[in-house]
């Protein structure tokens, strides 16, 4: 079974400093699909940042980078000069390559003045 | 584009009633989910369907079931409701390429049972 954890259940930065969350999971397969979601208040699903298992560069959205680690199952997020509108509920996801999409526990972020 | 479509937003239900929750999508894509948030929550998988006369469960599928007959519509139906299935409910779609694999969303229905 796929499993995605994320154990930081709340992570706190100050605004324009750098925060990075983490994220594991568990699979035995090789061609998966990884991916970061945010969910303000609003509980709109915003799609952050992806990552096919099958590139070995690290994906990169503007302030947000992954450091995605194959052989660790580790995907984590690196958010540069963070702004208060990044404050939100943060999901990891994982999507297998017949189509089954699982999503972690979440880390909300606050991001402070 | 519409993008996924979900209805209602709200509803009220009692105990021991059924209703459906109606979810479509137009941009072709052949995936299709169902998730369930409770509060402070992550997204729990129902059900997730792979193509029109394919589905197959997820995490906590009981009391739940669905189908889909065509590519654009995904209906999850709640049998006897229950208070354990306040929630809100996630429906969303994928393509099902090696690129552009992200899931796209609906709005959410809250649903409060009785």
């Amino acid at each position: 079974a796929q499993t995605v954890t994320q154990s930081q259940p709340e992570m706190s930065v100050q605004e324009a400093e750098t925060v990075t969350l983490s994220c594991t999971y568990d699979t035995s397969e090789s061609d998966y699909y990884l991916f970061w979601y945010k969910q303000p208040p609003s509980r709109q699903m915003i799609l952050v940042i992806r990552q096919e298992a099958y590139k070995q560069q690290n994906a990169t959205e503007n302030r947000f980078s992954v450091n995605f680690q194959k052989a660790a199952k580790s995907f984590s997020l690196k958010i540069s000069d963070s702004q208060l509108g990044d404050a939100a509920m943060y999901f990891c996801a994982y999507r297998n390559s017949y189509g089954k999409l699982t999503f972690g526990q979440g880390t909300i972020l606050t991001v402070h003045p | 584009n519409a993008g996924v479509t979900q209805t209602p937003k709200f509803r009220i239900l009692k105990i021991g009633q059924s209703m459906t929750l109606q979810c479509t999508q137009d941009m072709n894509h052949n995936y299709m989910y169902w998730y369930r948030q409770d509060p402070g929550m992550g997204l729990k998988l129902i059900y997730y369907s792979v193509g029109a006369g394919i589905t197959d469960k997820g995490e906590v599928p009981n009391g739940y079931n669905v189908s889909r007959s065509t590519t654009e519509d995904f209906p999850l139906r709640l049998e006897l409701a229950a208070p354990s299935q306040t929630s809100v409910y996630f429906c969303a779609s994928s393509y099902q390429g090696r690129t552009n694999t992200e899931a796209f969303f609906g709005q959410g229905t809250r649903l409060t049972v009785v």
